[in-house]
């Protein structure tokens, strides 16, 4: 099965750019790469999801080299409503289904 | 709005009780997710469900039982729980049944769960 690495936690500043990496060296050829984002007390939201090479949203650019072994969430210019735990997210599959099995994520500190 | 709705927001129950969670998704998805999060602990997997079947049981006791009776209700019924079973108890769905196909899971708000 799949497993993922990620910092534990990271800290910045507002208005910095913040790159997370996570680790995943037994990606399937066809897994995506997913990130979440959780707040205290709610459940994850999705952030941004990827194949290959670079996707970009209107919150967050997602980087995947060629070898798909590791991915980064990119977030510009954070502000302090963006201090939460970051997963990220990739296929397993036990007899066919999609078991989706989160890390510990990141926790991700903002500060003024 | 996730288009995934739990209910009750919070239950406070005793050890002798029994309580049920409720989960519904608006969504038309294929398969549904129980996950527990304890305080500052990470998201555990305890059952997964496709198309109504249960194919995933991450050795959760039997103190918890969830029922799946079509593909857009989950219940989780709990009975003789420990205080250590005190959590967030939070529901998902996700479109498809198999991975490797841009799969995105939704989440619930969640069920604050308290055993006195």
């Amino acid at each position: 099965l799949a497993k993922t690495t990620q910092p534990i936690s990271m800290d910045s500043y507002e208005g910095q750019e913040v790159n997370i990496t996570c680790s995943h060296n037994n990606i399937a050829t066809n897994d995506y790469i997913t990130w979440y984002q959780q707040f205290p007390s709610q459940g994850p939201r999705f952030i941004i999801q990827g194949y290959k090479t670079k996707v970009t949203n209107e919150v967050a650019s997602l980087f995947i080299p060629a070898d798909r072994k590791s991915s980064t969430l990119s977030l510009p210019r954070v502000s302090l409503s963006d201090t939460a735990v970051y997963y990220c997210l990739v296929g397993d599959v036990s007899g066919g289904s999609y078991i989706p099995t989160f890390g510990r994520g990141t926790s991700l500190i903002v500060h003024p | 709005e996730t288009g995934v709705t739990q209910t009750p927001r919070h239950l406070v129950m005793g050890m002798t009780n029994k309580k049920s969670l409720k989960c519904e998704q608006h969504l038309g998805h294929n398969a549904m997710y129980w996950y527990k999060q304890s305080a500052k602990k990470p998201l555990e997997l305890m059952f997964v469900y496709s198309l109504e079947e249960r194919v995933e049981n991450n050795s959760v006791p039997s103190r918890f039982s969830p029922e799946c009776p079509n593909s857009s209700h989950l219940f989780l019924h709990l009975h003789t729980l420990q205080p250590e079973d005190s959590a967030l108890y939070l529901c998902a769905s996700s479109p498809k049944t198999g991975a490797g196909t841009g799969n995105t899971i939704y989440f619930g708000e969640g069920s604050w769960l308290t055993v006195v």
